[in-house]
């Protein structure tokens, strides 16, 4: 069973960049989709970006000019840089995978998720 | 974009009532990619319902997902106390890839 391990800092100052990386264990690295999701109270919900193990990424256009999303199929790990961060993008951030289709079946939701980072913009 | 808007934002009932809450899309999606999620204090969400009628690994039979079109509905049948949580439905679209509902919260009366 796919299980995810997040880590990164925590603690940032506006315009600094914030880094996150997903480690995926138990697992077939290529068969899923991974993501970054993440959570405020303010906005909820809010997918950030996807790539597969080839490196095909999709962004979410509100945040695609500051977000990358990379993959290290060698450690089967996948990172997220987010750049000129404010207090806006203060928010739990999680990483999720999503199962590649496979034999016809395709899944449109993540399971499993990452514990989640709380991450905080402040001066 | 398609905006998923779930009511009530809150559901205030007692362990063995019945829940039902709602996702609405602002147009109309495949059932094939909406999603239910649980989520409880301090932990990520957990995914409950697939293709919006089926349960993912693990869940109970008090877990039921129906609906088409715009209008999407998790009912629970018998509130357990680990029940209670707030729930959120998922979609996957075009752009952006996936959105959520603002979550709909089922607390103890």
């Amino acid at each position: 069973q796919v299980q995810l391990q997040q880590w990164g800092a925590g603690l940032l100052k506006p315009s600094e960049t914030l880094s996150l990386t997903c480690g995926v264990f138990g697992g077939s690295f290529s068969g899923y989709y991974w993501n970054w999701i993440r959570q405020s109270p303010e906005k909820g919900l809010e997918w950030i970006a996807e790539i597969n193990h080839s490196g095909s990424t999709i962004y979410n256009p509100s945040l695609k000019s500051r977000a990358t999303i990379s993959v290290d199929t060698s450690k089967n790990q996948f990172s997220l840089k987010l750049t000129s961060v404010t207090a806006a993008d203060t928010a739990v951030y999680y990483c999720g995978g999503l199962r590649s289709c496979s034999s016809g079946s395709c899944h449109f939701w993540f399971d499993p998720w990452g514990q989640g980072t709380l991450v905080t913009v402040s001066s | 974009e398609i905006v998923l808007t779930q009511s009530p934002g809150t559901l205030s009932l007692s362990p063995g009532e019945g829940a039902t809450l709602s996702c609405r899309a602002s147009e109309s999606v495949s059932s094939r990619y909406l999603a239910w999620y649980q989520q409880k204090p301090g932990q990520a969400p957990r995914l409950l319902m697939y293709g919006a009628s089926n349960r993912a690994t693990g869940i109970p039979d008090r877990f039921s997902g129906s609906g088409s079109g715009t209008d999407f509905t998790l009912t629970i049948s018998r509130l357990e106390p680990e029940d209670f949580a707030v729930y959120y439905c998922q979609h996957y679209g075009s752009s952006p890839l996936h959105t959520f509902g603002q979550g709909t919260k089922v607390e103890m009366k």
